[in-house]
């Protein structure tokens, strides 16, 4: 069975503390995407990378960064958390067709519900 | 570019009534669309896709979209809604970058 595990389901941080979501996939493969999911927002995209060491900012990376070392993990980092950074965010991948294609299937982890105070 | 507008935040019906959520898309070149479905507290799983082999497509737990072209438009429906589909579905479109719409909460009353 397919899967992507996001490391922690529940976070509680201060402002100010870099903060580290991570994300394994074991389905070889080649994209990895970091989405914020907010209500009413649906989700944004904030990285996404499509190689080990490629990445792609999204729609709203301010204030993210990524690591991609090795194809099955995606980190997203936090630098310095903010209380407008509490929110949901959720990890996924799909089969990779090249760069500029994208049309297969996401499989997406279960979450990270991040909490700033 | 590509953009997705899913019409109604919230639907809510009657179990075994008709479930209608409505997708309408924009896309420079032909669109990969999809539907997926988020349970409480779960990440999204896809319910069915639209990859250009036939305009209608059939999915998991009964659930079917149509593609039109003419009306840029990829509705789910369910002919008869049941107490486990309460969840939230995204309609998407692909080419390059997924992007997804805003999602609508299924709300099904007994």
């Amino acid at each position: 069975d397919v899967k992507v595990t996001q490391s922690s389901r529940y976070l509680v941080k201060r402002t100010g503390e870099k903060v580290f979501l991570e994300c394994v996939q074991d389905m070889d493969h080649e994209n990895m995407f970091w989405y914020r999911q907010d209500p009413g927002l649906g989700l944004r995209l904030i990285y996404f990378s499509y190689d080990v060491k490629m990445k792609e900012k999204g729609d709203i990376p301010e204030g993210y960064s990524v690591s991609r070392e090795k194809k099955e993990r995606f980190s997203l980092i936090l630098e310095s958390a903010s209380t407008n950074q509490t929110s949901m965010y959720l990890c996924a991948s799909s089969l990779g067709q090249g760069k500029m294609t994208n049309t297969g299937e996401l499989f997406f982890g279960e979450g990270s519900r991040l909490t700033v105070l | 570019a590509q953009s997705v507008t899913q019409l109604g935040s919230h639907v809510s019906v009657s179990e075994g009534a008709l479930v209608l959520l409505r997708c309408n898309y924009s896309s420079s070149v032909p669109p990969y669309l999809f539907w997926y479905v988020q349970y409480p507290n779960q990440g999204l799983q896809l319910l069915l896709k639209y990859t250009s082999a036939a305009t209608l497509v059939k999915g998991i737990n009964g659930f079917e979209a149509e593609f039109k072209k003419s009306e840029t438009s990829f509705h789910l429906t369910k002919p008869s809604a049941h107490m486990s589909d309460a969840a939230e579905y995204f309609c998407a479109v692909s080419t390059y970058i997924p992007t997804f719409g805003r999602g609508t909460s299924l709300i099904v009353h007994p």
